[in-house]
């Protein structure tokens, strides 16, 4: 079973609509969670990282973490031809710890229609 | 202004070359992180690095090695030991007592 599990995609949505990306993560000891947006060709920059349990709004971007499910969605309100690209999801299973280490999904590709 | 650099941005290299890939940060972070990325997968963790002169392999060092002699600075050397080194390499940072990583904009190895 991989670690961090993410549906490739790709995922297409009309402009304006909401994207939701999922992801799933298999060590229950997880801390904390990340996601990074990639576009082709360049590298990761962060989105959102959230710790607790709930919703967690930035903007049009709302991570949801639920533990018990070990599960991580992220949503992008009023979806836009710039919001086109590969999300990866990160999960670290220690917060600042030694070991600090992130895990990542191999990422979902989202295409968005204008 | 602060950040993280890397550098080549394209690097070609024969079989049987060494090359070495430069990441320097002025953000003054502690731990600092070598990542590799192939089409279709996800980040694979190479080396990182928590403290200056101390380092630990990640889950596919083999045929890489590193140095941390100053805390700015943590090189990636591609040997010739490793049989398939053609990806994208990313170097990432992070200060201490957090958790969340920042990125370079990376290194695209390409062997002819």
């Amino acid at each position: 079973q991989k670690e961090v599990e993410q549906n490739s995609g790709p995922l297409s949505v009309p402009e304006g609509a909401i994207a939701s990306l999922n992801c799933t993560y298999s060590d229950r000891g997880s801390q904390s969670f990340f996601w990074y947006r990639q576009y082709s060709g360049k590298s990761p920059e962060l989105i959102m990282s959230i710790y607790s349990n709930g919703d967690k709004e930035d903007g049009r971007f709302t991570a949801q973490l639920n533990k018990a499910s070990q599960y991580v969605s992220l949503l992008i309100r009023d979806s836009q031809p710039s919001d086109s690209a590969t999300y990866l999801c990160a999960v670290n299973l220690s917060y600042g710890g030694a070991t600090n280490k992130l895990i990542f999904g191999t990422g979902t590709l989202l295409a968005v229609q204008p | 202004d602060g950040g993280i650099t890397q550098s080549p941005k394209y690097l070609f290299r024969k079989e049987g070359q060494n090359v070495t890939l430069s990441c320097e940060q002025n953000l003054n972070h502690d731990a600092m992180y070598w990542y590799r990325q192939d089409p279709g997968q996800g980040l694979r963790l190479i080396y990182y690095s928590q403290i200056v002169n101390d380092f630990q392999k990640g889950d596919i060092a083999e045929g890489y090695s590193v140095s941390r002699e100053k805390k700015e600075s943590f090189p990636l050397t591609v040997t010739s030991a490793q049989k398939n080194p053609t990806a994208f390499y990313l170097c990432a940072s992070r200060r201490d007592r957090a958790d969340t990583q920042y990125f370079g904009p990376g290194t695209r190895l390409t062997v002819l």
